[in-house]
């Protein structure tokens, strides 16, 4: 079962427009949420994260919001450069028990940004 | 600190092969996390180590595949009879701390079984 869902594999936007990439996660024990890029032939590059006691973090252009009772999570890049362009990843991570931290990521959105 | 490497960045094998991948996480990091990452999909774990514990392991990991840690430093991935199926990128990641925190990724070998 898909418990961390990115239903737009990709996403075209203007340089200098707002890019929104959307993330839907299914199991309620998530409580930590983290956005990746990735360029191809490199691993992927951590860039923000939220805890589940938040609904907004902010760093820089990137901000992830999140709605918990939707099970909703976006990440908005403002404004968009085509440095942005790569794959992004929603991942999610219970705290406590035995996960010991493992994240469970989402299929990805391939985010073009044109000068 | 040159971030996690992977050895060898890419390996072309034959079915039935044994093959062995290296990751070197980022010193002094004790968390290091063993993903794989097929056509299409985000990376999925595959098993845990803290230390040279070897502590979580997802029912991905079939008897073919066996990962160590030896002295809590590089680790080890091994898959013994390999199947084309088991063609992927394989991603090792590391964490400085216990807890559900942000985990820096290695560049990944792919793996191809031909």
């Amino acid at each position: 079962d898909q418990q961390v869902k990115q239903n737009s594999p990709s996403l075209s936007v203007q340089e200098g427009r707002i890019s929104i990439l959307n993330c839907d996660y299914t199991n309620s024990m998530f409580d930590y949420f983290l956005w990746y890029k990735k360029y191809p032939a490199e691993g992927p590059t951590f860039l923000i994260s939220i805890s589940s006691i938040k609904d907004k973090n902010e760093d820089g252009r990137f901000t992830v919001f999140l709605n918990k009772s939707a099970k909703h999570l976006s990440l908005h890049i403002v404004p968009s450069q085509p440095g942005d362009s790569a794959v992004y990843f929603c991942a999610a991570s219970a705290d406590g028990g035995t996960s010991y931290g493992k994240l469970t990521f989402g299929q990805g959105t391939i985010l073009t940004v044109h000068p | 600190d040159t971030g996690v490497s992977q050895d060898p960045r890419h390996k072309i094998t034959k079915r039935g092969q044994n093959v062995t991948f290296r990751c070197d996480p980022i010193s002094e990091h004790n968390r290091l996390y063993w993903y794989r990452q097929t056509l299409g999909q985000g990376p999925e774990f595959l098993t845990y180590f803290q230390n040279e514990a070897q502590l979580e392991k997802s029912r991905l990991l079939s008897d073919r595949f066996s990962a160590e840690r030896p002295k809590g430093s590089f680790s080890t991935l091994e898959i013994q009879r390999t199947e084309q199926g088991d063609s992927a990128m394989y991603l090792c990641a590391s964490s400085p701390r216990p807890g559900p925190y942000e985990q820096y990724f290695g560049p990944g070998t792919r793996l191809t079984v031909t």
